[in-house]
């Protein structure tokens, strides 16, 4: 079992839709990221959190500390936000930080 | 100019050749990473620098070796590249905590071994 899940794996949705993306991980972290991957593959970061919610224009982030558990959600769709939104955690393991990364939610927004 | 730039940005290359990747900064950030991408198996890490003196070993550091020449130079090497090296390949800074750990990522390199 992965470290990091997410799901869904790929969604569809009508642009205007409420999206929701959901990360799952197993172990003990010290922070989330999100990130974006467009269709050329450029990465980008969406947010870091470690606790509560963060909001950035039309995308909102939620970490669940004691649930072990973070969604990333989308109002108002938009086409352009199609593209690969990747969770990642830091962990500590031995003294020294390690980023484990979800295999990614691949989101097509059509008009 | 991007703060993050990789270079090539497109590799094809032949089972056996050494292959060098070269990442640079201009964020000024100590901290430096590579990473490869593979389909269905998201980023995974294969090395880490948290300054010129320091490098360690990202959970698939096997194939692979890297330089830390300067704060503003991290480059990935493949001593002999083998087809399942075949992937994109991702450099990436973040400064230090607890100042951010938002990490920056580069354009990407993609590998392609014959």
């Amino acid at each position: 079992k992965n470290e990091v899940e997410q799901s869904p794996q790929n969604l569809t949705a009508q642009e205007g839709e409420f999206i929701t993306i959901n990360c799952s991980y197993s172990v003990g972290i010290s922070a989330l990221h999100w990130l974006q991957q467009h269709p050329g593959g450029g990465i980008v970061s969406l947010f870091m959190l470690s606790s509560g919610k963060k909001k950035h224009g039309r995308l909102i982030a939620t970490i669940n500390i004691q649930e072990k558990h973070s969604s990333l959600h989308i109002t108002a769709s938009h086409p352009r936000d199609s593209a690969v939104y990747i969770c990642a955690v830091i962990e500590f393991v031995g003294g020294a930080q390690k980023l484990v990364f979800g295999q990614g939610t691949r989101l097509t927004i059509n008009p | 100019d991007a703060d993050v730039t990789q270079t090539p940005r497109n590799r094809i290359t032949k089972t056996g050749k050494r292959i060098m990747l070269e990442c640079s900064q201009t964020k000024g950030h100590d901290r430096m990473y590579w990473y490869r991408q593979d389909p269905g198996l998201g980023l995974r890490l294969i090395y880490y620098s948290f300054d010129v003196k320091d490098i360690n070993k990202g959970e698939i550091s096997d194939g692979y070796s890297v330089s830390r020449q300067a704060q503003a130079k991290f480059s990935l090497s493949l001593e002999s590249a083998i087809p399942n090296q075949t992937a994109l390949y991702f450099c990436a800074t973040s400064d230090l905590p607890p100042r951010t750990d938002t990490q920056y990522f580069g354009p990407g390199t993609r590998l392609t071994v014959l």
